[in-house]
């Protein structure tokens, strides 16, 4: 019943700090997606992934990177971490095509940049 | 402007009343809308999708405007348990993979 999960839950870096967030799914789902929520903002679109080996630009990908080597995997990676970078991070997965819309989320991480 | 937009709210209302938020949407060739729900920041969970002929799930009630592009979702008889930010979402066949989310609409339902 795992899902999708995301590591770590928590971080705090310090500014020009890199990091790496996994997110993985088990549900053998081509589409993968990070969002990023900040308040008043609702979820906005870094980076996808419509299949292994493949990214894509979202809203607000400037200062973040993606990889998805493996189906079942997607990383977000902060090379030179900012304040501005403080935001709870979501992942997130679904079946391919325009119709299968249900998104399954990750728990979200917690990411504070001082 | 942003892609897909929502009313940021918040809606107060009194519980047992009826309640309806927009969505509206700039991408024309915009094809599959649906409406999620977030409690406290946690992750959103699918509220439901929004049919071309509108779509309804006990007190809640999906349409959508393909002319005035926008969704629409009301709920009646609005309980305590509402209370949380709803948000919309967008696919376009011409975009891909690529799903837009609106800011969402917060809702408290008060006793």
């Amino acid at each position: 019943n795992a899902g999708v999960t995301q590591t770590p839950k928590f971080r705090v870096l310090k500014t020009g700090q890199s990091m790496t967030l996994l997110c993985a799914q088990d549900m053998n789902h081509e589409y993968m997606y990070w969002y990023r929520q900040d308040p008043g903002m609702g979820l906005r679109l870094i980076h996808y992934s419509v299949g292994e080996g493949t990214t894509a630009k979202g809203e607000v990908p400037d200062g973040y990177n993606v990889s998805r080597l493996k189906k079942q995997n997607f990383l977000l990676g902060l090379e030179s971490a900012a304040p501005s970078q403080t935001s709870v991070y979501f992942c997130a997965s679904r079946l391919s095509g325009v119709g299968l819309g249900e998104l399954f989320f990750g728990e979200g991480s917690r990411l504070t940049v001082l | 402007r942003k892609e897909v937009e929502q009313d940021p709210g918040p809606f107060n209302v009194p519980e047992g009343a009826t309640v309806a938020f927009n969505c509206t949407y700039s991408n024309s060739a915009s094809q599959s809308f649906f409406w999620y729900r977030q409690d406290c920041r946690k992750e959103p969970k699918l509220l439901m999708s929004v049919y071309s002929s509108g779509n309804e799930d006990g007190r809640f009630t999906a349409q959508l405007n393909r002319a005035s592009q926008y969704i629409s979702l009301l709920i009646r008889d609005s309980k305590l348990s509402d209370s949380a930010t709803y948000l919309c979402v967008v696919n376009s066949y011409n975009q891909g993979g690529k799903l837009i989310f609106g800011q969402g609409t917060e809702l408290s339902v008060k006793p």
